[in-house]
């Protein structure tokens, strides 16, 4: 069964960088991609970028554009997310999907950043 | 860039049928596939629906999707409602750019 598995809770200060991790199995990696996609406290979703396993293709939200890059290992199956010049305003819970450019299905667990000084 | 407005909150008794819209401010609604996700309080969200109305394994047929091109609108349909349905939901969809969108979310109560 497919299965999307995140790396565990993470706290920065400002100004630092994140990296979560998204460890893939049960289908053939580089048929999909991930998408990336945050929700902050109490707040609705929001989408981030998108990634091709495949080729390494990226789609970045105008948001992000100059502070995050996607990426990922095909050896291991894995999605990295890395996120830099953070601030209090991206605590957020991050989810990687399952993602092939036009649609998703399966998530992951999500991700607790906390950004506290 | 599009964006996607549902209404912000629904209400429904048990038993009955709603319908959730999700309305493409611009470009077609058959331009590209929305989805649609549940997520109950404290939970991750899952896919109910993707590819406008196909059901992921596990999700029963209570779930449907829809597209209205003349409204430029996609829908979300629960019939049978039970209280494990009380959940935000959210419709997404793309541009042409691979740019991904989202509704600002749906708070459906069954009461």
């Amino acid at each position: 069964q497919v299965q999307l598995v995140q790396s565990g809770p993470e706290v920065k200060k400002p100004g630092a960088s994140v990296k979560v991790s998204c460890k893939a199995s049960g289908y053939t990696f580089t048929r999909y991609g991930f998408d990336w996609v945050r929700q902050a406290p109490g707040q609705g979703l929001e989408w981030m970028g998108w990634i091709s396993a495949y080729n390494g293709h990226t789609a970045y939200a105008p948001k992000f554009q100059d502070r995050l890059t996607l990426t990922t290992d095909t050896s291991t199956s894995i999605g990295y997310l890395d996120l830099r010049s953070l601030t209090s305003d991206d605590t957020a819970v991050y989810y990687c999907l399952r993602g092939s450019g036009d649609t998703v299905d399966y998530w992951g667990q999500g991700v607790l950043v906390t950004v506290s000084s | 860039k599009f964006m996607l407005t549902q209404p912000h909150s629904v209400s429904e008794s048990p038993g009955k049928t709603v319908t959730i819209s999700c309305t493409r401010s611009s470009g077609s609604i058959t331009s590209n596939y929305v989805q649609w996700f549940q997520q109950r309080p404290g939970s991750t969200p899952t896919t109910v629906i993707y590819e406008d109305k196909e059901r992921p394994s596990g999700v029963p047929d209570r779930f449907s999707g829809s597209i209205d091109f003349s409204s430029n609108s996609a829908s979300l349909t629960i019939s049978g409602l039970k209280t494990e349905d009380e959940a935000d939901y959210y419709c997404q969809s793309y541009d042409d750019t691979n740019q991904g969108v989202f509704g600002g979310g749906t708070k459906l109560t069954v009461l």
